[in-house]
């Protein structure tokens, strides 16, 4: 079964200090693994898709890290702004259903 | 970027009546619809696909004849809840892959609160 675990489910940061989410996943066959960003009360915003162990991807102080078995959304020198919950799903090769963590709610004081 | 909108943005109904969320999406088709449900501090949880012109497919323990979904345009799935009771309380999300996009980008609405009392 298609299952992903988040970690850890809260974090808090002082502004600039870098850190890590992470995302340990088990699939089937993975179509894809997705990033996204949920400010409180709102759909989530969709970051990044990864497609294969060693693919990196980008955005601003958002680095996106894959491996077999998880992922890793780093966040450099992080803003009060980057406050969220971050979320990540992944979707099998069986069909469009996406599999989603239960976040990591990503605190960023000034 | 696409927009997808949802309305209302919440609503507060008493227990046993009907409640319709719409998803929209505004400048682009989408043939294929999602709709989930997510509880306070919980992931969200894929409810149903809705496909334009044909039924709506759903997921396991999810009741069809509870949660219907219509999709009768490019452009609007609606999800009713009938007979709401105060479990049914939750925020509604609804995404669509964008026509001529890969499916794995979804653009999500911004949600509806149901509240039933």
């Amino acid at each position: 079964e298609d299952q992903v675990t988040q970690s850890p489910e809260a974090l808090r940061l002082q502004e600039g200090e870098s850190s890590s989410l992470n995302c340990s996943y088990t699939v089937s066959g993975l179509r894809g693994l997705f990033w996204y960003r949920q400010d409180p009360g709102k759909g989530p915003e969709f970051l990044f898709t990864l497609y294969s162990a060693g693919e990196e991807k980008e955005k601003e102080r958002l680095k996106a890290t894959l491996t077999k078995k998880e992922s890793f959304l780093h966040i450099t020198a992080p803003k009060p702004e980057d406050s969220a919950t971050y979320l990540c799903a992944v979707g099998d090769t069986g069909g469009f259903k996406t599999i989603f963590g239960a976040g990591t709610r990503l605190f960023v004081k000034a | 970027g696409a927009v997808v909108s949802q309305h209302p943005s919440w609503v507060i109904c008493k227990s046993g009546t009907s409640v319709k969320i719409e998803c929209r999406s505004l400048d682009f088709q989408a043939t294929t619809m999602f709709w989930y449900r997510q509880f306070p501090k919980q992931s969200l949880m894929l409810m149903a696909t809705s496909n334009e012109g044909s039924k709506a497919t759903y997921e396991q323990g999810v009741e069809k004849d509870k949660f219907l979904i219509n999709h009768a345009s490019l452009t609007l799935s609606t999800l009713t809840v009938t007979s709401a009771h105060p479990e049914d309380s939750s925020f509604y999300i609804c995404s669509a892959p964008r026509e001529g996009e890969s499916t794995d980008t979804q653009y999500f609405g911004p949600g509806t609160r149901l509240t039933v009392l």
